[in-house]
């Protein structure tokens, strides 16, 4: 299966700010997903990221809040803009597997002060 | 689009026991159920998927059936040991095709094992 470096694993952010999360992938994937998971919760999708196109955005989630860029196939990075406490969350990358299924990089812990 | 609901959300078993959760799904268009699990402060890590064109599938000790009339699924977990406490998702994939589609989570079983 694909092996995804996400960084930073963790931030402490001035609210107003943002922050970028970068994920890399060892092999070409066609899909890139970004995941949001609050304390204690379940995985909320924000949005899809194919190379070439733009970012399809969950319900709930737009992208001037969180704008994704893909530039191309074993790379993509997810924004935080003017960040709140309500962000503070753990941010997930996943990759389409295809046969071997999806899998997560190591998540980012974002905490908004 | 996609609802997966999952049940119980917490569970406690002994250790030695089975565990059973078990997941419902809206789309009739999903194909692609894997089943997640995420220790405590780790990403989740995927371990074991059925599709749907199989009833069925083991895996040593977890076994994971799926009724595609009924959009049911559930995860078996047999002789359960302590290292097995963690936090279980399913999932569903709506769409599919010979690439999948966004993966849709349920909300989740805490599951205990006591020794």
């Amino acid at each position: 299966s694909a092996v995804i470096s996400q960084k930073p694993s963790r931030d402490i952010c001035q609210r107003g700010t943002s922050l970028t999360i970068q994920c890399q992938v060892d092999s070409q994937v066609t899909m890139m997903f970004w995941y949001r998971q609050q304390p204690g919760q379940s995985l909320t999708l924000i949005a899809t990221a194919n190379q070439g196109s733009e970012a399809t955005y969950e319900s709930g989630f737009v992208i001037d809040k969180f704008p994704i860029s893909r530039p191309n196939l074993t790379f993509s990075t997810l924004t935080v803009s003017n960040m709140s406490p309500e962000d503070s969350s753990i941010y997930l990358c996943s990759v389409d597997g295809t046969i071997s299924g999806y899998t997560f990089g190591s998540g980012t812990r974002l905490t908004v002060v | 689009g996609e609802n997966v609901e999952q049940h119980p959300s917490t569970l406690s078993v002994q250790e030695g026991d089975s565990a059973v959760i078990k997941c419902t799904y809206s789309d009739s268009a999903s194909n692609y159920f894997p089943w997640y699990k995420q220790e405590l402060g780790k990403r989740p890590q995927l371990i074991i998927d059925i599709r749907s064109n199989v009833g069925e599938k083991k895996d040593q000790r977890i076994a994971v059936t799926l009724n595609k009339t009924a959009k049911h699924f559930s995860l078996h977990i047999t002789e359960t040991q302590p290292e097995d406490s963690a936090v279980y998702f399913c999932a569903a994939t709506p769409v599919g095709g010979t690439s999948y589609d966004k993966v849709i989570f349920g909300p989740g079983t805490s599951l205990s094992v006591i020794p």
